[in-house]
């Protein structure tokens, strides 16, 4: 069964990086695109960007492009989510999810991690 | 500040059937079909409506998506207690070279 499994919570200073891991299991890891979408504490989703596991091919969400790198080592059907120069309004849960193999389907997730909380203390 | 908008909240008592809308604009709903996704307290959210109208398997039918010019609006029919829960509409952006955008999220309260 598709199963995506992510690293566990990380607690890090302001000025730091933390690099989440997803590994993918069940399916053909660069048969999809895996997107990593976060929720701030009792706030709604948002849209951080996708990787190709086949190209590594990325778009990022504009507002996060100078300090997001998301990469994968096929190898070991892992994708990864690094943010860098971290900020206390970085604290959040930090979810990858597989997106659905259609022409129209950009936001659409079939499969998520189980998120990975990151905090980072004021 | 969302780019598509949700109601925060919305409630209905058991067997009722409730609406949930999103409301965006030409450069996300008007040129791209829509995803809704159910979200319980502590858990990842789970998609329920993909393609605008569109349910995975698994999904009951009580659940239905629908998208008309700029809008879209989910409906959940014969409200059960499980159904409480925290309701996001996702779509594709075709302005700033292209962006996934969520709803700010509509928390669904069964009565």
């Amino acid at each position: 069964q598709v199963q995506l499994v992510q690293s566990g919570a990380a607690v890090k200073k302001p000025g730091a990086s933390v690099k989440v891991s997803c590994k993918a299991s069940g399916y053909t890891f660069t048969g999809h695109f895996i997107h990593w979408v976060r929720q701030a504490p009792g706030q709604g989703l948002e849209w951080m960007g996708w990787i190709n596991p086949n190209s590594g091919g990325t778009v990022y969400a504009r507002r996060f492009e100078s300090r997001v790198t998301m990469t994968r080592d096929t190898s070991i059907t892992t994708a990864y989510m690094e943010l860098s120069r971290l900020r206390s309004d970085d604290t959040a849960v930090y979810y990858c999810a597989r997106e659905v193999r259609c022409s129209t389907c950009y936001t659409t997730f079939d499969y998520w991690g189980q998120g990975t909380l990151v905090t980072v203390p004021s | 500040q969302s780019v598509l908008t949700q109601p925060p909240s919305a409630s209905g008592t058991p067997g009722q059937r409730v609406t949930i809308s999103c409301s965006g604009s030409s450069s996300n709903i008007g040129s791209n079909t829509v995803s809704w996704y159910q979200q319980l307290p502590g858990t990842a959210p789970k998609l329920l409506i993909y393609s605008n109208n569109q349910r995975p398997s698994g999904v009951p039918d009580r659940f239905s998506g629908s998208k008309s010019g700029t809008s879209a609006s989910l409906a959940i029919s014969g409200l059960q207690s499980e159904d409480e829960a925290d309701y996001y509409c996702a779509t594709w952006d075709d302005s700033l070279n292209g962006r996934g955008v969520f709803g700010g999220g509509t928390r669904l309260t069964v009565l």
